[in-house]
């Protein structure tokens, strides 16, 4: 089944130790995005690729940076985590930007910030 | 602003106790509106788009509706298996590169 694949599931990290999260589609959408969700929280975009046109939320953080080394695969680096960092981190796909372009999402890595 | 209030925060219901979850929306043109399923520790699951007042999608026992200010989702004899917190997001005709805006979601606990 085409489906995201997100890796690890649970990471934790030490507070100021670089952490990479990992995902990968095998639906050959275009666009890749990273979301932060927080407890009872809405999931919060952080930047998304469309192709290899990368495109930053105003608010997201210096903190966080993303490659996006081929179609199938877009990687979160967070250099320096805070313990505000810890959240879950959810990678999602859409075959276009278009109206009505449906995303779908991985399973999520929740990183814990010790 | 584009925004996104979903209540209630949280509904119990009795197996078989039929309920709408409301999502409201403000935004500057409507390109789309997503239903979303979200158990706890996953990912959003993908349920419905909705694109103009007036339109109505159904699988098995959901049944989302939308008008020009709000969306429902509607529960008809639900199962404990649909426990859940249902995510409504929208996206916006003028945000260019065309995020979704979600909101905090509907946490659905359907009782045995």
């Amino acid at each position: 089944d085409a489906m995201v694949i997100q890796n690890p599931r649970y990471q934790v990290t030490q507070f100021g130790k670089p952490v990479t999260l990992s995902c990968s589609q095998t639906l050959n959408h275009n666009v890749m995005y990273w979301y932060q969700q927080k407890s009872s929280q809405a999931p919060k975009l952080l930047f998304h690729y469309y192709d290899k046109d990368f495109n930053n939320e105003a608010d997201t953080p210096d903190n966080f940076q993303s490659r996006r080394p081929n179609t199938s695969f877009c990687f979160l680096d967070i250099r320096s985590p805070g313990l505000g960092d810890a959240a879950m981190y959810l990678c999602a796909t859409s075959r276009d930007r278009g109206p009505g372009s449906e995303q779908y999402f991985g399973p999520g890595t929740r990183l814990t910030v010790t | 602003e584009d925004q996104v209030t979903q209540s209630p925060e949280a509904l119990r219901l009795q197996e078989g106790e039929s309920s709408s979850l409301n999502c409201s929306y403000t935004v500057s043109g409507l390109r789309g509106l997503f239903w979303y399923r979200q158990d706890p520790g996953k990912g959003p699951e993908f349920l419905f788009t909705l694109y103009s007042a007036g339109e109505e999608k159904e699988k098995e026992r959901l049944k989302a509706t939308l008008t020009k200010k709000e969306s429902f989702l509607h529960i008809t004899a639900p199962k404990p298996e649909d426990s859940a917190t249902y995510l409504c997001a929208v996206q916006a005709s003028n945000s260019g590169n065309t995020p979704l805006v979600f909101g905090k979601g509907t946490r659905l606990s359907v009782i045995a």
